[in-house]
Parts: C-alpha cells; structure tokens; sequence
C-alpha cells in the first residue's frame, strides 16, 4: 500500500508568482484536505476535496485554489504569492470525511522571498 | 472555548519518566477528536480517533482518554523512551464533518 506523496519537497518562489503543490493519496482514499503550517502555529485547514468536488474551505483568500483528479490525486494553487504565505502545505488523504484517520504526506515547505 | 488548545507547549523529561498532555476542544457539536504524532522530517502518524464521551484507547505504551461533555481529552505515555521524541497534535473536527481544527501541539523531547 502506497502512502501519500507530495511534490516537490522545497520551493522557493517570489513575491506575486504562482505556485502549484501536488498530492497523491493513499490507494483506496477519495477524500484529500490541504492544510497550511506556519511557523509556531497548528496546520490551518484550507480546502477538502471528495470525488472531485470542493467538499469545505476553510479561512483561506481565493487566490489558494484546488483541483482532485479522477484518480483522486490533488493539486494545491496558490496565486499572486505574499509573504505570509511562507509554510509548510500538508495534504491528507482518508476514505471519506474528516471524521476518518487521515493520512498525511511529508509536506511541502513553500518559502516566498 | 473557541480553539482547540493543548498544554503544555513542551515538556523534557528523562527515559522512563511516565507524562501526560492535555486537549481542551470546543464541547459543542462535538463530532471526533483525533491524536497525531508527529516526528521531525517525518509525516505526521495517526495515533487515535475518538468520538465517544468516556472513551479510552490504547496503543502500546500510549493511551487517551476522552471527555466530550467538558471538552478535553488526555494523552499518556508510559515509561517515555528516546524514541518518543515528538510533536503531539490534537485536532477536533469542526461541525460540518470536513475538516481537522488543530491545536499548536505538545513538543516532547525524552533523554537517555
């Protein structure tokens, strides 16, 4: 059984460029969440995704965007980056609602100069 | 109790020193409240669901306890070992069923 995988590991991106995070789910999961870690903080929710569709957002801007493919990996987007933006971006995947065991990758580190 | 917290932030103790850490959610429309351990350069590792009030678990040395009517939930590890250096996170999930709410964590580190 495949864990969940994120790529890439590190990226750093500038002020107001565009950047796309991605997520493979554990074999079996249709549901996968994206959460953002600042420095000091807990992971912040920002989106659930079930089947395809947009499932629950949290308190994140429209500029932080995502898509589910039919095999239910996961891609996060996040456009026009500021520098609070800089964080560790965890996906989880589960087999259904939060109320599940989510399975988390190793996260990607973002850091916007 | 709008957040979820934990307490305390960390905690060093010495290998064989038995601990324990405290999760303090929000008691309405409570659904699930869930134990991560998370250690560094790893993923964070599911170690509990709960979502009965009353309810304990167990897995190895380490266990919790649950108290939905009051709203905390308690996580014990016995005879603490090197290798259970880490980062504990409690997270209830919110109302509508979709999302984690975490706390900041409980950092502990354990000496041989």
């Amino acid at each position: 059984e495949t864990g969940v995988t994120q790529s890439p590991t590190h990226l750093i991106k500038t002020r107001g460029q565009q950047v796309t995070l991605r997520c493979s789910s554990q074999s079996g999961h249709n549901t996968v969440s994206w959460y953002q870690q600042a420095l000091g903080q807990g992971p912040q929710f920002i989106f659930q995704y079930y089947r395809e569709e947009e499932n629950g957002r949290g308190n994140f801007p429209p500029r932080f965007s995502g898509l589910q493919f039919p095999n239910y990996s996961s891609e996060l987007n996040v456009n026009a980056l500021e520098l609070d933006d800089s964080a560790l971006y965890l996906c989880a995947s589960s087999l259904d609602r939060a109320g599940d065991t989510q399975y988390f990758g190793p996260g990607t580190r973002l850091t916007v100069l | 109790i709008l957040n979820v917290e934990q307490s305390p932030q960390s905690l060093h103790v010495q290998e064989g020193d038995s601990t324990n850490f405290t999760c303090s959610f929000p008691s309405s429309n409570f659904y699930a409240l869930h134990w991560y351990r998370w250690e560094t350069a790893k993923s964070p590792e599911a170690l509990f669901v709960m979502t009965l009030n009353g309810d304990e678990k167990k897995k190895g040395r380490i266990s919790a306890t649950l108290n939905t009517k009051e709203g905390y939930s308690y996580l014990y590890i016995k005879g603490s070992q090197p290798e259970d250096s880490a980062t504990y996170l409690c997270a209830s999930v919110n109302q509508a069923g979709t999302a984690l709410i975490f706390g900041k964590g409980t950092t502990l580190s354990v000496s041989s």
